[in-house]
């Protein structure tokens, strides 16, 4: 079955350092995004990707970058994290259109010291 | 800005009890609106959507909503809750061409 899988689902790191969080998708679908989910804002997007070689800033893209190399990847990458990235990252995809479905992966909790 | 208001933060009901979560959006226009439900431990699903048509939506687990336009609102409703359906609940919305935008989420959580 297609699905979307994220890694690692647990991380814990320092301030300043340089994360990575992995974002793969069997869907086949052109769209792919991340989101962070922090108690009292729901889901918030970072950045998002139409296709291959595409980036997007989302509303909260300040510290964090992404890269679309092939259809099924989306990593994000914080370049040097801070304290306030301390969240739950969700990435998703969905098809085709911005109106359609997203599916959405399980999720990583970062936690920065 | 275009947003997404849920005013429930948090909802306490017993089994068996009839739920109504609100959902309130700012855009104009054509709007799709979704209800996500996020389980404890567990990755968002999809309850339900509204693209067009009829604006009394059926979705999974018993879960319905209603689009009414006039109102700018989408609640969610479910006639009689279940302690499996304690989760969060999130609604979202778009319009053609722009990022889906979620609100704030509603944690229910339902007493046996």
């Amino acid at each position: 079955d297609a699905e979307i899988t994220q890694s690692p689902r647990h991380k814990i790191t320092e301030t300043g350092r340089q994360v990575t969080l992995a974002c793969h998708q069997t869907w086949n679908h052109n769209n792919m995004f991340w989101y962070r989910q922090d108690l009292g804002h729901g889901l918030r997007l970072i950045h998002y990707s139409y296709g291959v070689h595409d980036t997007n800033k989302g509303e909260v893209s300040d510290g964090y970058s992404v890269s679309r190399s092939n259809t099924e990847d989306l990593p994000l990458t914080l370049e040097s994290a801070a304290s306030s990235q301390t969240s739950v990252y969700f990435c998703a995809s969905s098809p085709q259109g911005l109106s359609d479905t997203q599916y959405f992966g399980p999720g990583t909790r970062l936690t920065v010291l | 800005a275009q947003s997404v208001s849920q005013h429930n933060h948090h909802v306490i009901l017993s089994e068996a009890a009839s739920l109504e979560l609100g959902c309130n959006y700012s855009y104009g226009g054509t709007v799709n609106l979704f209800w996500y439900v996020q389980y404890p431990g567990q990755h968002l699903q999809l309850l339900l959507k509204y693209f067009s048509g009829d604006p009394l939506v059926k979705g999974i687990k018993g879960f319905e909503a209603e689009f009414i336009k006039s109102k700018f609102s989408f609640n969610l409703r479910k006639p009689s809750v279940q302690w499996s359906d304690t989760a969060e609940y999130f609604c979202a919305a778009n319009n053609a061409g722009n990022m889906l935008t979620f609100g704030g989420g509603t944690r229910l959580m339902v007493k046996p």
